[in-house]
C-alpha cells in the first residue's frame, strides 16, 4: 500500500511570512500532483510534477519533486490571506495505476 | 470550456435508500475516477473507469457500491441502501486518454448526508 505523509498537518502564519508544506513516501511515484481545496468544493489543481529533482515555480508557489520521486515539497513566499485554504499532495503510478494516493492535507491559514 | 461537472451538489437520503451520483467529465476526457472524503479524513480512491470498463475497483466496498461510465452519458456511482457511515464528499474526477492518467481534474463533488 502507498502511504503519503503530509506535513504539517495545520499551518498557521502572518501575511507576509513564507511557509513550506512537506509532502514524503517510501514509495516511488511516477508524478505527484499539488491541490488546492476551498470549503464546499473539490481539489483544484496547481501543478503536477513529473521528473525527479524537478522545480517549478507558480508565481509566490514553488514546487519541488525528490530526486527520488519519494517526496515532494510545496514552498509559499510573501503568504497573503488569499492563499489560505487546503493544500493537498497526491501521488501517481507506481502500482497504482491511474489511481491517486493522497495525502492528510495541510490547513494553511494566513492572517492579515 | 466547461469542467467536470457533479449533480447532485447535496443530497439527503434516510438510512435504507439508494443514492445515485452522477459525473460528468471534461470534454474529451475519457477516464473517470471516484474519490471520497469522510469528516477529518483525507481523499481515498473508490473507481477508476474508461468508458464501458471497470479498470480498478479496488477501493470500492465490496457490498452495495456500484460504478458505471456508459458508452452515452454521465458516470454515475450508485450507493444502495445507505447507511450513515456514507455520508460523506464524493468527488470524481477525469483525464484525458492515453497514457498521462496522472494529471486528474476534479468535479466540485456531492455532499451525501445520511439521516
Amino acid at each position: 500500500t502507498q502511504l503519503l505523509e503530509q506535513s504539517p498537518q495545520f499551518l498557521s502564519i502572518q501575511e507576509g511570512e513564507n511557509l513550506t508544506v512537506y509532502c514524503n513516501s517510501s514509495s516511488v511515484f511516477s508524478s505527484l500532483q499539488w491541490y488546492r481545496q476551498e470549503p464546499g468544493e473539490g481539489p483544484v489543481l496547481l501543478v503536477t510534477v513529473v521528473t525527479g529533482g524537478e522545480v517549478k515555480k507558480l508565481k509566490r508557489l514553488t514546487f519541488q519533486f525528490g530526486d527520488a520521486r519519494k517526496d515532494s515539497s510545496l514552498h509559499i513566499t510573501a503568504a497573503q490571506p488569499g492563499d489560505t485554504g487546503l493544500y493537498l499532495c497526491a501521488g501517481a503510478g507506481g502500482t497504482s495505476y491511474g489511481k491517486l494516493t493522497f495525502g492528510q492535507g495541510t490547513i494553511l491559514t494566513v492572517h492579515p | 470550456n466547461a469542467g467536470v461537472m457533479q449533480n447532485p451538489r447535496h443530497l439527503v437520503r434516510r438510512r435504507g435508500q439508494e443514492a445515485r451520483l452522477r459525473c460528468s467529465p471534461m470534454k474529451g476526457h475519457s477516464h473517470v475516477y471516484w474519490y471520497r472524503q469522510l469528516p477529518e479524513e483525507g481523499l481515498k480512491f473508490m473507481v477508476y473507469l474508461q468508458k464501458e470498463n471497470i479498470i480498478d475497483e479496488s477501493g470500492m466496498p465490496k457490498e452495495r457500491f456500484s460504478a458505471e461510465f456508459p458508452k452515452e452519458g454521465p458516470s454515475i456511482l450508485r450507493i444502495q441502501q445507505v447507511v450513515r457511515g456514507d455520508s460523506a464528499a464524493y468527488f470524481c474526477a477525469s483525464s484525458p486518454p492515453g497514457i498521462q492518467t496522472d494529471t486528474q481534474y476534479f468535479g466540485p463533488g456531492t455532499r451525501l448526508t445520511v439521516l
